[in-house]
Parts: structure tokens; C-alpha cells; sequence
């Protein structure tokens, strides 16, 4: 079983439109991130959500909007989108009640904009 | 502010040598250090963690890390690389006062490992 599951995996649109990026955690952690990996594979925090909480909020355009229904999934939708949006973003978790422990990663969402 | 430098982009060394992928932070307490690696297409994988304790750690597929305060380091080693072990390495840094979980990761290291 898939610990952290995005989808879709990829996804090819056109500027201006509107798409959005599930994700689930069968592991039962209480806090998932965004992370947005560029085409240089620089890894930069996005949002976190703290048991459908949020709790980062890293400077990131309004046009990226995270919603968690419950603390199994963390979607995130992206209005109108633009050229630079193009990137790799991974979906994680990260157990509950410790700040020692490692990140778990979803297998990413590959989005290109055209 | 927390961050984490990777002074080399490429490392590429010849199976069965050792390798060595640098790292150096930089925190305003004491960090908990992380190392994961990608494989092409692949989501980010643990490999091992400094948290307290033995300044070397010991991970998976055989890689070891060595926490140097004084350096402010956490080099990862492997004492013979595998063409196998041809991937993406990131370091990662959380700040031990954290209350997010957030980790700063450096800018990637890609290791090549020729037959």
C-alpha cells in the first residue's frame, strides 16, 4: 500500500486554467506539506497543514489555494495558472507529536503548462 | 535563519570507491540533520537522520553519515559506491526548536556512479 498518494501524477494544461492535486496519507500523521520542486530540483516549502489546520504558509502566490477536508489529505488548487507554475510538487507527512522525524513523500505531480 | 549549502552539484566517482557527499548548515540552535535521495521521476526517500547521540549515523542501502558540530557538517558517506547508487541527494536541516516540522532542504547533489 502506498503510504502517500498524489494525483494526479502528471498533468499538462493550458495557461489560464484552473487544476487541482489530491493527496492522501494512509499512515495516520497529522501534519502534510506542499513542496514545489523547480526544473533545477530546488525543494521549497509551500504550505502545511497541522490536522486540517494550516500552519505554513510560505510566501506563495493567492492563486495556490490548499484545502484539507480531513487530516488524511491535503489537496491543493491552482487558479489561473501561469508558465512559471510548471514544476514537480511532492505532497508529505510527517508523524505526529515529534519534530525528529523524516518527512514521507508522495511519488510527486508533474505539471506543465503550456 | 535556517539553511543548508551543497557545495557540489555533481560528485561522481567509480564503482566500488568511496564516496563522499558534503553538506554544512547553518541554524540558530542545535539542528536535527537529515539526508534523502530521488531517483529519476521518484518522490524523495529517507535515508538516515542525526538527532542526538553518536556523531555517526547509519542508514539504509549501506550510507553513513557524520555529524561535525564544530564544522557544521553532516558529509554523507558510503565506503563502496554502487552504479545503482547513481541518484539525486538532498540535506536537510529542521531546527531543534521547531514546532512545524518544517525541513530546509539544500540544492541537491547529483551522484553519478560509473561502472
Amino acid at each position: 500500500d502506498t503510504a502517500v498518494s498524489q494525483t494526479p501524477k502528471y498533468l499538462v494544461t493550458q495557461m489560464g486554467n484552473d487544476k487541482s492535486i489530491k493527496c492522501e496519507q494512509n499512515l495516520g500523521h497529522d501534519t502534510m506539506y506542499w513542496y514545489k520542486q523547480d526544473s533545477k530540483k530546488f525543494l521549497k516549502i509551500m504550505f502545511s497543514y497541522n490536522n486540517k489546520e494550516l500552519i505554513i504558509n510560505e510566501t506563495v502566490p493567492n492563486r495556490f489555494s490548499p484545502k484539507s477536508p480531513d487530516k488524511a489529505h491535503l489537496n491543493l488548487h491552482i487558479n489561473s495558472l501561469e508558465l512559471g507554475d510548471s514544476a514537480v510538487y511532492f505532497c508529505a507527512s510527517l508523524p505526529q507529536g515529534t519534530n525528529t522525524g523524516e518527512l514521507f513523500f508522495g511519488e510527486g505531480s508533474r505539471l506543465t503548462v503550456l | 535563519a535556517q539553511s543548508v549549502a551543497q557545495p557540489e552539484d555533481q560528485v561522481n566517482v567509480a564503482e566500488g570507491n568511496p564516496l563522499t557527499v558534503k553538506c554544512t548548515y547553518s541554524v540558530s540552535g542545535n539542528p536535527y540533520l537529515f539526508w534523502y535521495v530521488q531517483y529519476p521521476n521518484r518522490g524523495l526517500q529517507f535515508l538516515l537522520k542525526y538527532i542526538t547521540g553518536d556523531n555517526l549515523v547509519k542508514g539504509s542501502y549501506g550510507f553513513e553519515a557524520e555529524f561535525n558540530k564544530s564544522q557544521t557538517s553532516f558529509h554523507l558517506k558510503k565506503p563502496s559506491a554502487l552504479v545503482s547508487d547513481s541518484a539525486l541527494y538532498f540535506c536537510a536541516v529542521r531546527d531543534r526548536g521547531s514546532t512545524l516540522g518544517r525541513l530546509y532542504f539544500g540544492r541537491g547533489t547529483q551522484l553519478t556512479v560509473w561502472p
